[in-house]
């Protein structure tokens, strides 16, 4: 099975701008893998902050946008804010109903 | 307001069966896929299973296949969870969630969760 791939850790400054990515073991990550973004701060349930690449949600932040780059599925995060500061994972599907969290990328703001 | 809310967690043995449930609201329940994905304490987020609106397509992720069965009443506005064979690796917070379309699998609202814990 397929590994998906996100870093670890990140930390971003108040105000800056970060980006996290999600890769796949099997190749570049397209639209095909219907990548979605996920937030999870401390002892909440997570929250889907985008779909299908780059589909927002009445309540996703208008700071946070999803794309595809360099063969990753990204999630761009401009002007921080400490209240962003959470657990972010990715989704992947390979097969049909066989999708794949990645590993999970901690933000910090700092 | 779509409200997904989880029940049937709780201690059991290893070996035992659990049955989970997650009562849905605020939306037309038999028009969407819906799923189950759970999370070890302190580890990721792990997708177990989906289902498809007439319950015609059901899937699995290895770790379960086998052992787990998912299931929905639509007349009840219900998703369920059956367990069986637990071991101590299943100890994890269980989440139900509304997929976004009929045929679909990632999750899209969130349930708050269910805690399973396999202990003897």
């Amino acid at each position: 099975q397929a590994v998906v791939i996100q870093e670890p850790s990140l930390t971003v400054s108040p105000g800056g701008t970060v980006t996290l990515t999600c890769g796949s073991s099997a190749g570049a990550v397209t639209s095909g893998h219907f990548p979605y973004w996920f937030q999870q701060k401390p002892g909440q349930a997570p929250r889907t902050l985008i779909s299908d690449v780059s589909s927002k949600h009445p309540w996703t932040p208008a700071r946070f946008s999803g794309s595809l780059l360099g063969g990753k599925a990204a999630l761009t995060l401009s002007g921080a804010q400490p209240e962003d500061e959470a657990d972010y994972y990715c989704l992947l599907s390979y097969f049909v109903g066989r999708p794949v969290f990645g590993g999970g990328t901690k933000l910090t703001v700092l | 307001e779509v409200q997904v809310l989880e029940s049937g967690g709780g201690l059991v043995q290893p070996g035992g069966s659990l049955r989970l449930s997650c009562a849905a609201s605020g939306f037309p329940f038999s028009s969407y896929a819906m799923a189950w994905v759970r999370q070890a304490p302190g580890k990721g987020l792990e997708w177990l299973s989906a289902i498809y609106p007439s319950s015609d397509h059901t899937y699995y992720a290895d770790s379960v296949k086998g052992r787990f069965t998912i299931s929905r009443d639509n007349s009840k506005y219900t998703l369920y969870l059956q367990m069986n064979s637990l071991r101590a690796e299943d100890t994890a917070v269980y989440y139900c969630a509304k997929t976004l379309g009929v045929a679909a699998t990632h999750p899209g609202y969130w349930g708050q969760g269910t805690l399973v814990t396999v202990s003897s």
